[in-house]
């Protein structure tokens, strides 16, 4: 069975250092695409980016790049995502998938994670 | 950047026909995908690659798709799909591999 746990809630303050992860389990952890998405409160999907695990080949939405790193380790089968320095804008839950790369240049996620909610708070 | 319109909510009864849209300039070339979502809970694929179903998804759910146009329609509406819908695709141009419409609010009635 195909599964994505991530890792628990957390509350930071801005400014601060924050990885949230994603296990997989049930499948070829590092020949699938990672995707991490973002959904804001009472607002839709947000694609941030993708990475494979194998070569780490990583590919950022334009509206993440640069605020965010995406990373993977194949032997613990986790990919994380992580920021430097956080933002209040930033208050959001964040899900991971796996996803897959079709025929026509773009991606698609078959299996989710239950999320990681992160909230700013001063 | 590349963009999906969506309509924001619609209302069927039990038993009825729901068929909610997404359009997008690329969808001649580009697949169309449609996820569901409960809330409090993840995403759920229920269509890929246009009219693909994956397994585990009932029947009653299909895709179609028809030039900047494709839809999702659910027939014989239970009220277990009340949810929220969003389609995904990608640009043809590479720079947005992967583009969320703004989501339907499925009511059943």
């Amino acid at each position: 069975e195909v599964q994505l746990v991530q890792s628990g809630p957390e509350v930071k303050k801005p400014g601060e250092s924050l990885k949230i992860s994603c296990k997989g389990s049930g499948y070829n952890f590092a020949t699938h695409w990672i995707g991490w998405v973002r959904q804001t409160p009472g607002k839709g999907l947000e694609w941030m980016g993708v990475i494979y695990p194998e070569d780490s080949d990583t590919r950022y939405s334009p509206s993440f790049q640069g605020r965010v790193t995406i990373s993977a380790d194949t032997s613990t089968t986790t990919a994380y995502l992580q920021w430097s320095s956080l933002r209040a804008s930033d208050t959001a839950m964040y899900f991971c998938a796996r996803g897959f790369y079709n025929s026509r240049w773009n991606y698609y996620f078959d299996y989710w994670g239950q999320g990681t909610l992160v909230t700013l708070s001063s | 950047s590349y963009e999906l319109t969506q309509p924001p909510s619609v209302s069927v009864s039990p038993g009825q026909t729901a068929s909610i849209t997404c359009s997008g300039d690329a969808f001649p070339k580009q697949y169309g995908y449609w996820y569901q979502q409960k809330p409090g809970q993840a995403p759920v694929l229920v269509i890929y690659d246009d009219t693909e179903r994956p397994s585990g998804i009932p029947e009653r759910f299909s895709g179609s798709k028809s030039g900047t146009t494709v839809t999702l329609t659910i027939s014989g509406v239970q009220a277990e799909d009340e949810a929220d819908y969003y389609c995904q695709s990608g640009d043809n141009s590479d720079v947005d591999p992967v583009v969320f419409g703004g989501g339907t609010k499925l009511t059943v009635l």
